[in-house]
């Protein structure tokens, strides 16, 4: 199975400063053959469902404010809020789906206001 | 509009079958262009993928889940179903159904792009 694990587990950010969460896989999820890597990001609200932030690691979703970038390679990966918003305040997950008989996603992270 | 919405019971009995389904509006669930998946989430904890199906009716399934799930597709009702037998209480979960693309090239899914409000489903006599 290809474990996901994402630090930290929490962070507090104040209004307007950068907000970096790291996500890390057991194994290469970089497809050799379209050179791509097979990770998604999600934003869960309190009450709400997962919404798709980022695609192929580092493609924004349509509509996605471009605060939210995605960065890395390989095993290791990190989302990024350039400046973080009121309505950021939420779990944060990464997911692979380069195994296709076991997606699997991050623990998560809780994004909060300092 | 929200694509996809989640319906059936919200408490089951240990031992029984958990049975629910999600009916797609904007997308034809006979559709080679997507992907068609049951994800949970159990209280205060993160997501786990129950399961999914593509056009064809073919079928992914968590192993940790395998003996206990089956997906299927109804295209004339434009839904999907999952069915849970022999829950516990540890089956008490929100369940959630999600919608991604699926590559007809590479006959594989990809991420979520679109997901159901939820539907929290609790096990107990």
């Amino acid at each position: 199975d290809i474990v996901m694990t994402q630090s930290p587990d929490s962070l507090a950010v104040s209004l307007g400063e950068r907000a970096t969460i790291n996500c890390k896989s057991n194994q290469s999820i970089l497809y050799s053959s379209d050179n791509k890597n097979y990770l998604a990001w999600y934003q869960q609200k309190p009450g709400q469902p997962p919404k798709l932030l980022i695609y192929w690691a580092s493609t924004r979703k349509s509509g996605v404010p471009d605060r939210f970038s995605g960065s890395g390679s390989g095993t290791d990966f990190t989302l990024t809020i350039s400046s973080l918003q009121a309505e950021d305040v939420a779990v944060y997950y990464c997911q692979q789906y380069y195994s296709t008989s076991l997606f699997t996603f991050g623990p998560g992270t809780k994004v909060d206001i300092k | 509009q929200v694509p996809l919405q989640e319906s059936g019971p919200g408490l089951v009995k240990p031992s029984q079958t958990l049975s629910l389904t999600c009916t797609v509006s904007g997308a034809s669930v006979s559709s080679g262009d997507y992907y068609w998946s049951w994800i949970r989430q159990h209280p205060g904890k993160g997501l786990e993928w129950i399961g999914g199906i593509d056009y064809s009716g073919s079928t992914d399934y968590n192993p940790s889940l395998k003996s206990r799930v089956t997906i299927s597709v109804d295209t004339s009702k434009s839904q999907f179903s999952l069915s849970l037998t022999s829950v516990t209480a540890a089956d008490t979960a929100v369940y959630y159904c999600a919608r991604g693309p699926y590559s007809t090239s590479w006959y594989r899914p990809y991420y979520f792009d679109y997901w159901g409000q939820g539907s929290l489903v609790t096990v107990s006599s």
